[in-house]
């Protein structure tokens, strides 16, 4: 099975930054990744698919890229609503999928 | 407007069994493969399983946790997915979702919450 990892597992930001986060398959998935940002409480919404296209209606501050096995997820400019978890997914392998185990961005 | 309303979560004991329902509307669930996606409070997300339309001849996959114990079916006349949990187990209490079609979640139900403990 294609195991996803995250980097980091959590981190402080302050409204403004750029951020990124990191995405890792065990093997190549070429672009079949999606990221997904979670509130408390709240389903999973989905940010971005095949890597880098954007979901319509998901703010132009996010952009995802890479292919293979090595991910990112960047917000250009961190808004006070981008307070959250964030998952990446792969939809690489033969109809199973796995997310990677999150990060959450808090603030500084 | 696509809705998904899980629902049938509950308390049950380790080694029960646990039917969830996923009624949906909004877009044309004959022809959409359903996914469950599950939750552990303060945990990530977990890929379940699927099953795929008629027309794929309703092929269903699983995640290794729950395979053997785990069966996803659908109803299309009721526009209904249900998720049948046995030998259920302590480490499958999570907030159960449903979502349509993949291979990415665009549109997610509520959630239904199980909770197997004695």
């Amino acid at each position: 099975a294609i195991r996803m990892t995250q980097s980091p597992s959590s981190f402080s930001a302050s409204t403004g930054d750029r951020v990124t986060i990191t995405c890792r398959a065990s093997q190549g998935i070429s672009s079949y990744l999606a990221w997904y940002q979670q509130k408390p409480g709240k389903a999973p919404k989905l940010l971005i698919y095949a890597a880098s296209t954007l979901q319509s209606g998901v703010p132009s501050r996010f952009s995802g890229s890479g292919s293979g096995t090595d991910f990112t997820l960047t917000i250009s400019c961190l808004q006070s609503e981008d307070f959250a978890t964030y998952y990446c997914q792969q939809y690489y392998s033969g109809g199973v999928f796995t997310f990677g185990p999150g990060t959450k961005v808090d603030i500084k | 407007e696509v809705q998904l309303v899980e629902s049938g979560g509950g308390l049950v004991q380790p080694g029960g069994s646990l039917k969830l329902s996923c009624a949906a509307s909004g877009f044309t669930f004959s022809g959409s493969a359903m996914h469950w996606v599950r939750q552990a409070s303060g945990k990530g997300l977990e890929w379940v399983g699927r099953i795929r339309s008629k027309a794929n001849s309703y092929a269903t996959a699983y995640a290794a946790s729950v395979k053997g114990r785990f069966t996803i079916s659908r109803d299309d006349s009721k526009n209904t997915a249900y998720l049948q949990m046995n030998s259920l187990k302590t480490e499958d209490t999570a907030v159960y979702y449903c979502t349509p079609a993949g291979p990415y979640f665009q549109h997610w139900g509520q959630g239904t919450l199980v909770t197997v403990s004695s």
